[in-house]
């Protein structure tokens, strides 16, 4: 079965801070793979995807991730982190199984203190 | 400005009662899905329809019951047979027919049992 691997579940930094979150995905054919955020108080944003092409994803806010096929990883990248990005971040992939099903991670809950 | 509108926001339960949450949509898609997000757990699929009429179960279905009647609204019965109801609802959409086309997210309905 498809599962996502979210090792950090509690992360906090400080202003400025560079932040790396990771993500590990199960499955063997093709992917595709998302980060989503959910800011405190609001709902859930898509922050950058991942389908084909260029393994270095640029997304919204100063993020990016990297897919690492032989790793199965894409982790999520923040190379200065604001206080306004305290919120909690899930990866998400999307394998075989048709209908646009997505398989999510259980979340990593990001404190950043100024 | 399209988007989804979840209703309500908070909603209590007594024992041996069913409650229904809506959702509806205006960004014309045709795929619809609702999530359960509990802490520590990420979110995880209930039910999801990719056409009207129609829907399938996702990974935790019992106790949960949908129907999708029109295009815009997909709203979900929480029965008496789910033991434990108490979580954050999600419900969300997405474009049919293109696999790699994001979900957009409602802002959730939090359930608690009385």
């Amino acid at each position: 079965a498809q599962s996502v691997s979210q090792h950090n579940h509690h992360v906090i930094l400080s202003e400025a801070a560079s932040l790396e979150l990771g993500c590990n995905y199960s499955y063997g054919g093709t992917v595709n793979l998302f980060w989503y955020v959910q800011y405190p108080g609001q709902h859930l944003q898509l922050l950058l995807k991942y389908f084909s092409g260029d393994p270095l994803v640029k997304g919204i806010k100063g993020f990016e991730a990297e897919f690492i096929k032989s790793k199965f990883s894409f982790n999520l990248r923040k190379p200065s982190v604001q206080w306004s990005d305290t919120a909690e971040y899930f990866c998400a992939v999307r394998g075989s199984g048709g209908y646009n099903k997505l398989i999510f991670g259980a979340g990593t809950r990001l404190a950043v203190h100024p | 400005d399209g988007g989804i509108t979840q209703s309500p926001k908070y909603l209590f339960r007594k024992e041996g009662q069913n409650v229904t949450l809506s959702c509806e949509q205006n960004l014309n898609h045709d795929a619809m899905y609702w999530y359960r997000q509990d802490p520590g757990q990420g979110l995880r699929l209930i039910y999801y329809s990719q056409i009207v009429n129609d829907f399938q179960k996702g990974d935790i279905a019992e106790g949960y019951s949908v129907s999708r009647e029109k295009k815009e609204s997909f709203p979900l019965t929480v029965t008496s047979a789910q033991k434990n109801p108490t979580a954050f609802y999600l419900c969300a959409s997405s474009a049919k027919g293109f696999g790699n086309q994001p979900q957009h997210f409602g802002d959730g309905t939090r359930l608690s049992i009385l």
